[in-house]
């Protein structure tokens, strides 16, 4: 199956600090999402992307759809203790299953 | 707001054991899907369900089952349990399947087999 490689696999930053995570594939996706996991939980959907180039924003976050379909990145914008978790990527192709990244935990020093 | 709800956070069980995890879904969802989360490798499906009776393998199968026999109830069984299964078991849930669907995750039985 399609294979998602994410990374980085960890991060350390300061609050305050921009964050930048990506994805990339050797297949075609369809649609990319992102999922944050908070410590205990399950992820939860953050943005979905649906068009190659798509630019999308939720907040502190931005979110694009790389325009050979085979990446995405996720930025987070001043960034707070809470922003702490791992954060997966998720990418789709028309009839098959969604296939998720290895995640990229976020550790946010106060 | 959807709700997944798996029946235990944390299971301890011994090798050999059969092991049922519950996930049960309050939103009339029509898919259900099992995970398992291990370090450095993400989430990886186990078995999926489009419908009541129906199943359907994910990439690693093996060692697992799973049944439905009600819409909101998605049951994923370890026939006998071994080591190399003690993992973080995430249940998810969505309402229709195709591109774009998107996936309502519980908190995770966090499994340990000893």
């Amino acid at each position: 199956g399609q294979q998602l490689n994410q990374s980085p696999q960890s991060m350390f930053i300061q609050e305050g600090e921009d964050v930048s995570m990506n994805c990339t594939s050797s297949s075609i996706f369809n649609t990319w999402l992102w999922y944050k996991q908070d410590p205990g939980e399950g992820p939860v959907l953050l943005i979905a992307l649906y068009k190659a180039g798509e630019l999308t924003s939720n907040g502190r976050l931005t979110a694009q759809f790389g325009i050979t379909r085979k990446d995405s990145f996720l930025n987070i914008s001043a960034s707070i203790p809470s922003d702490v978790g791992i954060y997966f990527c998720a990418g789709q192709l028309i009839g098959n299953d969604m296939r998720f990244g290895a995640g990229t935990r976020l550790t946010v020093k106060p | 707001d959807v709700k997944v709800t798996q029946s235990s956070r944390y299971l301890v069980k011994r090798t050999g054991e059969k092991v049922f995890l519950e996930c049960v879904q309050d939103m009339d969802h029509e898919n259900m899907f099992w995970y398992r989360q291990d370090p450095g490798l993400g989430l990886r499906l186990i078995y999926f369900s489009y419908d009541v009776k129906m199943k359907e393998k994910g990439d690693i199968p093996e060692g697992y089952s799973v049944s439905r026999e009600k819409k909101e109830r998605f049951s994923l069984i370890l026939e006998s349990a071994s080591t190399n299964q003690t993992s973080m078991y995430l249940c998810a849930s969505s309402l229709f399947g195709g591109v774009g669907e998107k996936l309502f995750f519980g908190s995770g039985t966090q499994l340990s087999v000893l």
